[in-house]
């Protein structure tokens, strides 16, 4: 079974404050994702990457930046935090091998910021 | 890029009875059609995909449509079940990249 594991379940930080967000999977999926959750809004794409070292930016990446170093592991960071990122971030990974694939999708993490 | 509308935002219905949510999407490239179920405090788990190929996927109680001239597909569940209150997300992918465009989700409430 797909293990997407996001460090922390809850988050707080204050204004101005850099934030990371850790994300690893364990099934050796290339392409990783980052989404952010808000009520009404759905799962919106910040970043995703295809491979390690590379990234692309997704639907609302302002404010936001990421590091793919290790094929495993998917950060995202918040450079300089500020309170309208206060969320719900969801990472997911799919592997490649054929368009159209299921993204697993790890617990979360609600980022409060201050 | 692509665009994804989802219908109602929240539907009630009452234990027994069929729920039906409905989405639409912009890019006639996309060919790919999931679905996902998140339960209060959980993560999103596919409970059942499509492809563009086939108009027609059922998994029990569980069913997707998918109308590729009007761009539009939906879910159906039925004989619904106090285990199927949560919020539903529909997705579309145009199928040359990886990426997943959602509509903005359904909760749906099983009374008892």
């Amino acid at each position: 079974d797909v293990k997407v594991t996001q460090s922390s379940r809850y988050l707080v930080k204050r204004t101005g404050e850099k934030v990371f967000l850790e994300c690893v999977q364990d099934m050796d999926h290339e392409n990783m994702f980052w989404y952010r959750q808000d009520p009404g809004l759905g799962l919106r794409l910040i970043y995703f990457s295809y491979d390690v070292k590379m990234k692309e930016k997704g639907d609302i990446p302002e404010g936001y930046s990421v590091s793919r170093e290790k094929k495993e592991r998917f950060s995202l960071i918040l450079e300089s935090a500020s309170t309208n990122q206060t969320s719900m971030y969801l990472c997911a990974s799919t592997p490649t091998g054929g368009k159209g694939q299921p993204q697993h999708f790890g617990d979360g993490t609600r980022l409060s910021i201050l | 890029g692509e665009n994804v509308e989802q219908h109602p935002s929240t539907l009630s219905v009452q234990e027994g009875d069929s729920a039906v949510i409905k989405c639409t999407y912009s890019d006639s490239a996309s060919n790919y059609f999931p679905w996902y179920k998140q339960e209060l405090g959980k993560r999103p788990q596919l409970i059942i995909d499509i492809r563009s190929n086939v108009g027609e996927k059922k998994d029990q109680r569980i069913a997707v449509t998918l109308n590729k001239t009007a761009k539009h597909f939906s879910l159906h569940i039925t004989e619904t079940q106090p285990e199927d209150s949560a919020v539903y997300f529909c997705a579309a992918s145009m199928g040359h990249d990886y990426k997943l465009s959602f509509g903005a989700g359904t909760t749906v409430t099983v009374r008892a």
